[in-house]
Formats: C-alpha cells, sequence, structure tokens
C-alpha cells in the first residue's frame, strides 16, 4: 500500500515553455500533498504544500505564478512549470499523505530545460 | 522555524558494522521525526520514523533513538550491507494536520565489501 506515482518520469522542454507534472496516490486518498525540489546530491526543499479543494501554500521564496499547483481530488495534484527556464532545471518530487500519517514519495521527474 | 542539523554528511563502514547518523532539531514542538533512504535517481523510502513519545524504536536491523530534552534523535544501522549503501535523509515536524517536514541536508552512507 501506499503509493504515489508521477508522470513523467523525466521531460525535456525547451525555455519558455511550460511542462505539467502528474503526482497521484494510487491506493489511498492523499487529504495534503507536497512538492519538492532537489538539486543533485541535495536535500529536498520543499516548494509548497497542497490540500485538495483549497489553494496551495507556497514557501518563501517560491514563485507561486511560476510554479502553479492544483490539487483536483483526493488522488491527483498537478505541478506546472511555467515560462520554463534552464535554471528551472531541477528533480521535482511529489510527496501523499493521510492526516496525521506518513508521507509517502513519488518517483521524481527530472526536468531538463533546453 | 524548524532547523534541522545532520551528521555526519558523508560514512564509511566496513560491511558487517554499525552505522550511526545523527541529528539535531531546533523546535521543541516537534514531535514526529521520519527517516528516508534515497539511493541514487530514487524516491525517498520511509524506513523507520518515532513519535516524541517514545524514546526508541527498532525494526530488525534499524532502530532509532530520541532524546527529547536534547533536542536530537539518531539512526542505528546494525550488521551493514552493501545494499544499505545510499543517502539517508532525518527530518521532523509538528504531526498536525498537513504540517510540513523540516529535512536534514543528508548523509552518504558507503558500506565496503
Amino acid at each position: 500500500g501506499a503509493v504515489v506515482s508521477q508522470h513523467p518520469s523525466r521531460v525535456i522542454c525547451k525555455s519558455g515553455t511550460s511542462v505539467k507534472i502528474e503526482c497521484r496516490s494510487l491506493d489511498f486518498q492523499a487529504t495534503t500533498m507536497f512538492w519538492y525540489r532537489q538539486f543533485p546530491k541535495k536535500s529536498l526543499m520543499l516548494m509548497a504544500t497542497s490540500n485538495e479543494g483549497s489553494k496551495a501554500t507556497y514557501e518563501q521564496g517560491v514563485e507561486k505564478d511560476k510554479f502553479l499547483i492544483n490539487h483536483a481530488s483526493l488522488t491527483l495534484s498537478t505541478l506546472t512549470v511555467t515560462s520554463a527556464h534552464p535554471e528551472d532545471s531541477s528533480f521535482y518530487i511529489c510527496s501523499a499523505r493521510v492526516h496525521t500519517g506518513p508521507q509517502y514519495f513519488g518517483p521524481g521527474t527530472r526536468l531538463t530545460v533546453t | 522555524g524548524e532547523n534541522v542539523e545532520q551528521h555526519p554528511s558523508t560514512l564509511s563502514v566496513q560491511e558487517g558494522d554499525s552505522a550511526v547518523i545523527k541529528c539535531t532539531y531546533s523546535d521543541s514542538a516537534s514531535n514526529y521525526f521520519p527517516w528516508y533512504k534515497q539511493e541514487l535517481g530514487k524516491r525517498p523510502q520511509l524506513i523507520i520514523d518515532i513519535r516524541s513519545n517514545v524514546g526508541e524504536k527498532k525494526d530488525q536491523r534499524i532502530a532509532v533513538t530520541l532524546n527529547k530534552t536534547a533536542k536530537h534523535f539518531s539512526l542505528h544501522i546494525t550488521e551493514t550491507q552493501p545494499e544499505d549503501s545510499a543517502v539517508y535523509f532525518c527530518a521532523a515536524s509538528t504531526m498536525e494536520y498537513g504540517n510540513k517536514l523540516v529535512f536534514g541536508a543528508g548523509t552518504i552512507l558507503r558500506v565496503k565489501s
């Protein structure tokens, strides 16, 4: 149980375009989903917390208009990187949890902006 | 806000030896402390967690200890095996609805066979 999937696993896009990443909880309903960014050999940096049916809460320094988060249902959250630039290239990982339970992570999405 | 420090940043042990990774936290309100293992290019996987109402928890070769007074917690891996090689992250949070985890910087564990 507690399986979280992400799609796509890898994406290459051109500078100025937008990219959407999906995060799904496959066998449970996630009351909260989280989006992280991870640089090579670094820790997980929380970008935003997403609750189903409400607006995401962004961490300080994360541009909400650039990283659009939609939590449409209890099993799906999406992160859209708008007007992507090379500096947005990174490993993006989501996690999901039920109420006060542990966070379970997705496999991550490797984004490369050329 | 919460700040979590993790040491050491890298740790090399011989197969069969024990490995210990230590974390300290700053917010005395934190009451949930998970440990995640991440292999290269893979997702972080929860390996063990502890809540502040207990001082120690074991799961086979893995154990976590918590000292609330000193605000530190540690991961202990006994009889290490090559497949234990990975990056380990500690984290802390107040276990309330929707509350976020604050992660340590990570420890690269290498088990030499």
